[in-house]
């Protein structure tokens, strides 16, 4: 069974920095390309940005409204995936969601919610 | 960015109905396109990918069909649980880009 389990979320004052983490089981998670996608309260699904495998760099996209303050990456020998976020405004506020990707979300985790508040 | 349309916002419908959701592209994405089941404090739940593929352990009564900038979710009979909301998504080009979504309500 594919497990995805993020952790790292919390209460966090404007222009300040978070890291999450969504560790894996269930997959050769080096096989994996791996997203994440975001859910402000009340509000529809953003796509936040992915990593590819080794085989394609660990080439990264990300959206517009994160470019230049979000960085994903991978530590295969962890089966982990990490989303690290600078500069954060009221409006990163939302539920984060990581996921195994081939271009669609396959499989999710749990989410875990990010809070940017003064 | 690719933008994508969904209609209606919303959609009331009984058990048993038909129904069918409508998903735009700004331009033409091939069959790059994605749908998902998010039920209330959930996560979301893919469905199909490439247009018309269904995923694994997906109930026969949804289907997908379209390409190039027109897509249909279209499901057979309505059940309870299918009572969500709905997001297209496109994968043709980064950023990916979601649909606003459907909601799903019982009439």
């Amino acid at each position: 069974e594919v497990q995805l389990v993020e952790s790292g979320g919390g209460l966090v004052r404007p222009g300040r920095s978070l890291r999450l983490s969504c560790t894996t089981s269930g997959i050769n998670f080096g096989d994996y390309a791996m997203g994440w996608v975001r859910q402000a309260p009340g509000k529809g699904l953003e796509w936040v940005g992915f990593i590819r495998t080794k085989v394609f760099d660990g080439r990264t996209d990300y959206g517009a409204s994160v470019k230049g303050r979000f960085t994903i990456s991978r530590d295969d020998s962890k089966s982990t995936v990490y989303l690290q976020m600078n500069s954060l405004k009221i409006e990163d506020t939302a539920v984060y969601y990581c996921t195994t990707t081939s271009g669609s979300a396959d499989n999710w985790g749990q989410g875990t919610l990010v809070t940017v508040s003064s | 960015d690719i933008q994508m349309t969904q209609s209606p916002s919303t959609l009331s419908a009984s058990e048993g109905d038909r129904v069918t959701i409508t998903c735009r592209a700004s331009q033409s994405i091939s069959s790059w396109l994605a749908w998902y089941q998010q039920k209330v404090g959930k996560a979301p739940n893919l469905l199909i990918y490439k247009a018309s593929t269904l995923e694994s352990g997906v109930p026969s009564r949804f289907s997908g069909s379209g390409s190039g900038t027109e897509f249909t979710l279209t499901i057979s009979s309505l059940q309870p649980g299918d009572f969500a909301t709905y997001y297209c998504q496109q994968y043709s080009s980064y950023p990916a880009t979601f649909g606003q979504g459907t909601k799903l309500e019982i009439k």
